[in-house]
């Protein structure tokens, strides 16, 4: 396994536009979580998945913010209608939902957007 | 919700040993982790604590009292690689499911 992955790494839009980020989580982790990191800051808690469920959803993510997970395997994050104020890292996480790697979150290396 | 407080920077010499603090607040606390990031780079593990206690690995221990919502990671020997930005974050449970909520993170310098 090569770990959590993300695509893409880059992405850069115009104001206005739609993006969607994915996320592979780790084969066998049923937990899936998606951050959002800006300069200088921690990564801030957006949503989480447990296999295809959306349990919990930031009360700070606006609506043109959604997150998918249909059949328990990879995410995707959709953001419409982006602002400059979106622009950021999103990061996917993963961890198994018992034994020791359930105290652990695997990060992927994380999608960086840019809206112009 | 959740409130963590962390210093936003330090600097300490290489060598030396240097003490990141944690303040935590929760409603449904199911443990406190440390993860190191490196500028650029995703957030990598380091430490997990549900217990109160010190947990040792290596170079590094991390702390937890949760009557106090108190952490720290302890950082020995520092190498010039322990540049990093360190990142408290706890787990929460209230409501039934599981939310990691991180601090804002510690930037750590080692000099020479």
């Amino acid at each position: 396994d090569t770990g959590v992955s993300q695509d893409p790494r880059h992405k850069i839009t115009k104001r206005g536009q739609n993006v969607t980020f994915r996320c592979d989580p780790i084969s066998e982790h049923n937990r899936l979580y998606w951050y959002r990191q800006t300069l200088g800051q921690g990564p801030e808690f957006l949503t989480y998945f447990q296999n295809e469920a959306q349990l919990e959803k930031s009360r700070l993510l606006s609506d043109r913010f959604s997150a998918e997970r249909p059949k328990g395997s990879f995410s995707t994050l959709e953001i419409q209608r982006t602002e400059q104020g979106d622009s950021a890292m999103y990061l996917c996480a993963s961890s198994p939902l018992t034994g020791s790697g359930a105290n652990v979150l695997t990060f992927g290396a994380g999608s960086r957007l840019t809206v112009l | 919700g959740q409130n963590i407080d962390q210093p936003t920077e330090m600097t300490a010499t290489e060598g030396a040993i240097v003490q990141i603090n944690c303040t935590y607040q929760t409603s449904g606390f199911n443990g406190l982790f440390w993860y190191q990031q490196h500028a650029g780079e995703a957030p990598t593990f380091l430490s997990y604590n549900v217990l109160d206690g010190l947990e040792e690995k290596g170079r590094f221990s991390s702390f937890l009292s949760r009557s106090k919502g108190y952490s720290y990671l302890l950082l020995k020997e520092l190498q010039m690689k322990d540049s990093a930005s360190y990142l408290c974050a706890v787990r929460d449970t209230a409501g039934g499911y599981q939310k990691v909520t991180f601090g804002i993170g510690t930037k750590l310098q080692v000099i020479p």
